[in-house]
């Protein structure tokens, strides 16, 4: 079923570990965001990508990083993680109508 | 610069009350206005676009250019609303949306 893939759903983490945290699309869409949410708040945009190759920092300032080799998957990763990091990390995509969600990855940075 | 405003964090209303979520924007360009809609435990999904004028699951929401508002409203709450409301603006070529606070809204029985 074609769909929008997050893992893990939930990672307790330790101060300075990398991490990836994994995304990946099955609707063959070119369009592809990281938003970032703490609880009850707005979502905010931290990275998105037109298709492969191309990669852009959001309205939100991040430590994170992320890349688009494939169509796919637009993993992002955290060189050293920091409790400041702690927040719900949402994957979406598009066909330029609107926006498909992941179930997101709730990290917690310990 | 763009930015989406809903005022109330939370709305509890009856079950058969109106229901109206508010939603106000800004934005220089032609907007493209959404309201997305997450129940419990589930992911965020799109509810309704402006540009489509449909009605879901008996929720409408008519653009006032006027009044740059986007307000959710439906005639009739039914217990199975009650979940977290965002207005969302989409801008640029690459199809960015920002997004509200979000309204949480609790039908009460």
């Amino acid at each position: 079923e074609a769909d929008i893939y997050q893992t893990p759903r939930y990672l307790v983490i330790g101060t300075g570990k990398k991490i990836t945290l994994e995304c990946s699309q099955t609707m063959g869409h070119d369009k592809m965001y990281w938003y970032q949410q703490d609880p009850g708040m707005e979502l905010h945009l931290i990275h998105y990508s037109y298709g492969v190759n191309s990669t852009e920092k959001g309205d939100l300032s991040s430590e994170s990083t992320v890349s688009r080799i494939r169509t796919e998957h637009f993993p992002l990763t955290l060189e050293s993680a920091r409790p400041s990091h702690t927040s719900q990390y949402l994957c979406a995509s598009s066909d330029g109508v609107g926006y498909t969600f992941g179930s997101g990855t709730r990290l917690t940075v310990v | 610069a763009q930015r989406v405003t809903q005022p109330e964090k939370l709305l509890s209303v009856f079950k058969g009350a109106p229901v109206e979520l508010k939603c106000n924007y800004s934005y220089s360009g032609s907007p493209e206005l959404f309201w997305y809609v997450q129940y419990s435990r589930q992911r965020l999904q799109l509810l309704l676009r402006h540009i489509s004028r449909e009605s879901i699951k008996g929720f409408t929401a008519d653009l006032n250019k006027g009044e740059t508002s986007f307000h959710l409203k439906k005639p009739f709450a039914q217990e199975e609303d009650s979940a977290m409301y965002y207005c969302a603006l989409s801008y640029s070529s690459a199809s960015k949306i920002i997004f509200g606070s979000g309204t949480r809204l609790s039908i009460r029985p």
